[in-house]
């Protein structure tokens, strides 16, 4: 079955810096590949998504690129912001069972 | 409003009894899907359903089990719970399409499970 990682598993950065979290997985079968942000206490929201016939995908400070040959993907955020931070999760799915990635607690400072 | 709801949101209970946490949702999504989610350990998957009446397990099933006899339900049974099942669960649904289940998965707000 499929299995993801994630890293590193505690980000702290400045504000304004950028934040890059990397996750492989094993399955070449994968086809679909989320990012949740999580904050404390709260559900896990979407916050953008791939597919595997697409290499990079932005929306506003928020990317995600995809190697579909090395089977690893990236979220990056630029310009982070004191609202950033929580707790954010990879996922990947070869279309029935969706396996996440252990998470990142990113910590922007003020 | 769509949504994903579960009841209930906090749960206290010894050993041994059973209990039923419900998952609802208003979206007519055909994907549905349990979660829990301990520190470190993310969201690992228990059961999943691609339609009514077809369930199949995710990487941790045992302890657990599910019926989906409708399309918007889809509780989670505890039928002996013990203190390692002590955990925020997770319910999340999403449309099928040609994709199955790589498509956007909703969550509901959690239901904390504390098994003494």
């Amino acid at each position: 079955g499929e299995n993801v990682e994630q890293h590193p598993s505690t980000l702290s950065v400045q504000e304004g810096d950028s934040a890059v979290i990397k996750c492989t997985y094993s399955d070449s079968a994968s086809n679909y590949f989320p990012w949740y942000k999580q904050e404390l206490g709260k559900r896990p929201q979407l916050i953008i998504d791939i597919r595997s016939n697409v290499g990079e995908k932005k929306d506003q400070r928020i990317a995600v690129t995809l190697n579909k040959t090395a089977k690893h993907f990236s979220l990056h955020i630029t310009e982070t912001q004191p609202e950033d931070s929580a707790v954010y999760f990879c996922a990947a799915t070869n279309n029935n069972d969706m396996r996440f990635g252990a998470g990142t607690r990113l910590t922007v400072k003020p | 409003e769509a949504q994903v709801t579960q009841n209930p949101r906090y749960l206290i209970t010894v050993t041994g009894k059973k209990l039923t946490v419900t998952c609802s949702q208003n979206m007519n999504h055909e994907y549905m899907s349990w979660y829990r989610q301990d520190p470190g350990l993310g969201l690992r998957q228990i059961y999943y359903s691609m339609n009514v009446e077809v369930t199949d397990k995710g990487d941790v099933p045992e302890g657990y089990k599910v019926s989906r006899k409708e399309k918007r339900n889809f509780p989670l049974i505890l039928e002996s719970p013990s203190p390692n099942q002590t955990s925020l669960y997770f319910c999340a649904s999403s449309q099928m399409g040609e994709r199955k289940g790589g498509e956007t998965q909703y969550f509901g707000p959690g239901t904390r499970l504390l098994v003494l």
